[in-house]
């Protein structure tokens, strides 16, 4: 176990609705990235936050944002689900990606927009 | 925008024999590129980490290989075992952009 907890484990919506994802980071780790991973597809990056601030971002549109607590935990929002939001969406954590930093992964939350 | 091809979806082989799984990437050269261990129903699992200046890197029964002028990293598992059964994905980050860029996996099936 890698101590990344997501929460929950599975969910389902209906499209147009909005979702809150919650992810604890391991002990110490300072950076959290969210992947959406969409079945027989590798992880596909979301953005990525460092010390409470977004720290890059992939080809997602705005309608996904995050937040990074103090504490480093972090939430991933999805307004207006569409259909194609249903996906299993993993949390990392590492000390520092960009460094080549081992990321942890979470368990992921499966999301179905029905 | 960096795009990363794994040879293939699926691949059987022997127990007690080697896996090779091919990982190969077009246009910016990575900085790192890490190797992960994905079962299903399960976040990936990090295996190993080689770097831009690194040729080989090896760990237990692993092996990674990197060679940036056929932009390519080759991952091996000798002496497999069914256990070894699962997806392996690689993943590349570019030097100074906080982005990891994942493959679509190859599943591996070790037949006893």
């Amino acid at each position: 176990e890698t101590g990344v907890t997501q929460s929950p484990t599975h969910l389902i919506k209906t499209r147009g609705q909005q979702v809150t994802l919650r992810c604890s980071s391991q002990s110490g780790h300072n950076t959290v990235s969210w992947y959406q991973q969409a079945l027989g597809q590798g992880p596909q990056f979301i953005f990525q936050y460092y010390r409470e601030e977004e720290n890059g971002r992939g080809n997602f549109p705005p309608r996904f944002s995050g937040l990074q607590f103090p504490n480093y935990s972090s939430e991933l929002n999805v307004n207006a689900l569409e259909l194609d939001d249903s996906a299993l969406y993993l949390c990392a954590s590492s000390l520092e990606v960009g460094r080549g930093g081992e990321q942890y992964f979470g368990p992921g939350t499966r999301l179905t927009v029905t | 925008s960096q795009k990363i091809e794994q040879n293939s979806e699926a691949l059987n082989i022997q127990e007690g024999k080697t896996a090779t799984l091919t990982c190969n990437y077009t246009n910016y050269s990575p900085a790192y590129l890490q190797w992960y261990r994905q079962d299903p129903g399960r976040g990936p699992v990090f295996l190993l980490l080689i770097r831009e200046n690194e040729k080989e890197k090896r760990k237990e029964r692993l092996k990674v290989t990197f060679d940036t002028t056929l932009k390519q990293s080759l991952f091996h598992i000798t002496a497999s075992q069914p256990a070894d059964s699962a997806t392996y994905l690689c993943a590349l980050e570019i030097g100074g952009y906080q982005k990891v860029t994942f493959g679509t996996g190859t599943k591996l099936q070790v037949i006893p």
